[in-house]
């Protein structure tokens, strides 16, 4: 069973700091998806990584993929407030089937 | 272009009774899904589909059955409501082949059962 963790689950920080989330995935795969929710708000896609190796950058947010550690990381430079939202990521079981994390939920205060 | 919609937006039920949670998609896509988003829990898949008149399960499809009768429309019913299926409920849908890869996801419907 495919089992994804999000780690930590909730960060606070301050405007101006960098910071890492970290997502570990139990099997194989190496598709992996980056998603964001705000409050009350549907999810919006960030990143899609789709091989080992893979890094996606989009302002201040930039995701890797490591397939062969199952590990992806979504990297925050310089924070700022808009950025406060739930992140999520997912990895595709190989048959289009997402499994998600847990979520992290990101609160950047001045 | 509307993308994914779902309807309705806000529901209430009581225990044992019944409803339908309507998907519908303008992007001609093939896959479709359905999820619940418990707090702290993430989304889970409840059904999903890979094409017109083919369902299969997800994760967690007990209490809940789906029809896709038509591309564009993707059901999920509650037969018998119970508390447990108090939840927010996101519809996605997906092109099949390769780009673009991600799902893209509907605003939600918030169901409380009592």
């Amino acid at each position: 069973e495919l089992k994804v963790e999000q780690n930590p689950l909730f960060l606070s920080m301050q405007e101006g700091k960098n910071y890492t989330i970290y997502c570990n995935y139990s099997t194989t795969s190496d598709r992996l998806y980056w998603y964001r929710q705000d409050p009350g708000k549907s999810l919006e896609s960030l990143f899609v990584l789709l091989s080992n190796g893979a890094v996606k950058q989009e302002g201040r947010l930039m995701a890797s993929l490591d397939t062969k550690a199952r590990l992806s990381t979504l990297h925050i430079t310089a924070a700022v407030h808009d950025l406060s939202a739930t992140y999520f990521c997912a990895v595709d079981m190989g048959t289009d089937k997402l499994i998600f994390g847990t979520g992290t939920r990101l609160q950047v205060f001045p | 272009n509307a993308g994914v919609t779902q309807t309705p937006k806000f529901r209430v039920l009581k225990t044992g009774q019944s409803m339908t949670l309507l998907c519908a998609q303008d992007m001609n896509h093939e896959y479709m899904y359905w999820y619940r988003q418990d707090p702290g829990m993430g989304l889970r898949l409840i059904h999903y589909s890979v094409g017109e008149g083919t369902t299969a399960k997800g994760e967690v499809p007990d209490g809940y059955n789906v029809s896709r009768l038509k591309k564009q429309n993707f059901l999920l019913g509650l037969e018998s409501a119970a508390p447990s299926q108090t939840s927010v409920y996101f519809c996605a849908s997906k092109a099949s082949g390769y780009y673009p890869y991600e799902q893209y996801f509907g605003p939600g419907t918030r169901l409380t059962v009592t």
